[in-house]
């Protein structure tokens, strides 16, 4: 299957300070590439949705403002925790789709953030 | 709400045990079922998908899963677990009506013993 690699796969960072995670499509373009944040010992909460070229799609709750997204490119996108705070400790996770529908979604390894 | 519902937190059972994990959705219209595991310390990979077609699916490692459309319903099975298999297991559903999100169940830890 394709690969999504994502970086780095641990990162920790004093409060305050801001952290960016890299999304990379490594063998297909990805129009659209999720962001996840899984909590411990619980399931995937979508965060927003990230289209090539255009603003990301928050969901309800997430702040923007925090949770900045890029899409520069067809195989990039970044996730930046601004100002981070301790409660922002936790696992990302990035997923890429080549098309909108009948496509699986691959994911990620994963970003295990700490703030301190 | 619109959501996928796992129903089974916890799983425990023995090798050669079968296992059968549910799932079902509230999405009408259109849909994209998958499952997919995470085993300890790696990240999500796909078991199973349904897209169209026969709804009895066939995935890897001897994981199979029925799509019956009537009750919402994409459940996960396996015949004979291994050790191998205690892994946390996640249905999600890609739905028109929900924008092509794909939304994740809650998951099941399943612990299979040796």
């Amino acid at each position: 299957g394709a690969v999504v690699s994502q970086h780095p796969s641990r990162v920790i960072c004093k409060s305050g300070t801001s952290v960016k995670i890299e999304c990379r499509s490594l063998d297909f373009q990805a129009t659209t590439m999720f962001w996840y944040r899984q909590f411990p010992k619980k399931s995937l909460m979508l965060m927003a949705t990230s289209n090539e070229g255009s603003k990301a799609t928050y969901e309800q709750g997430v702040e923007k403002d925090k949770f900045l997204i890029n899409h520069a490119s067809l195989t990039l996108s970044t996730l930046t925790v601004t100002s981070a705070h301790p409660e922002d400790s936790s696992f990302y996770i990035c997923s890429a789709r080549v098309a909108v529908t009948n496509t699986e979604a691959f994911f990620g390894q994963g970003t295990r953030l700490t703030v301190v | 709400a619109q959501s996928v519902s796992q129903h089974n937190h916890h799983v425990i059972l023995s090798e050669a045990a079968s296992l059968e994990l549910g799932c079902n959705y509230s999405y009408g219209g259109t849909v994209n079922l998958f499952w997919y595991v995470q085993y300890p310390g790696q990240h999500l990979q796909l078991l199973l998908k349904y897209f169209s077609g026969d709804p009895l699916v066939k995935g890897i490692k001897g994981f199979e899963a029925e799509f019956i459309k009537s009750k919402f319903s994409f459940n996960l099975r396996k015949p004979s677990v291994q050790w191998s298999d205690t892994a946390e297991y996640f249905c999600a559903v890609n739905a028109r009506a929900a924008g092509n999100k794909l939304t994740f169940g809650g998951g099941t830890r399943v612990l299979v013993k040796p």
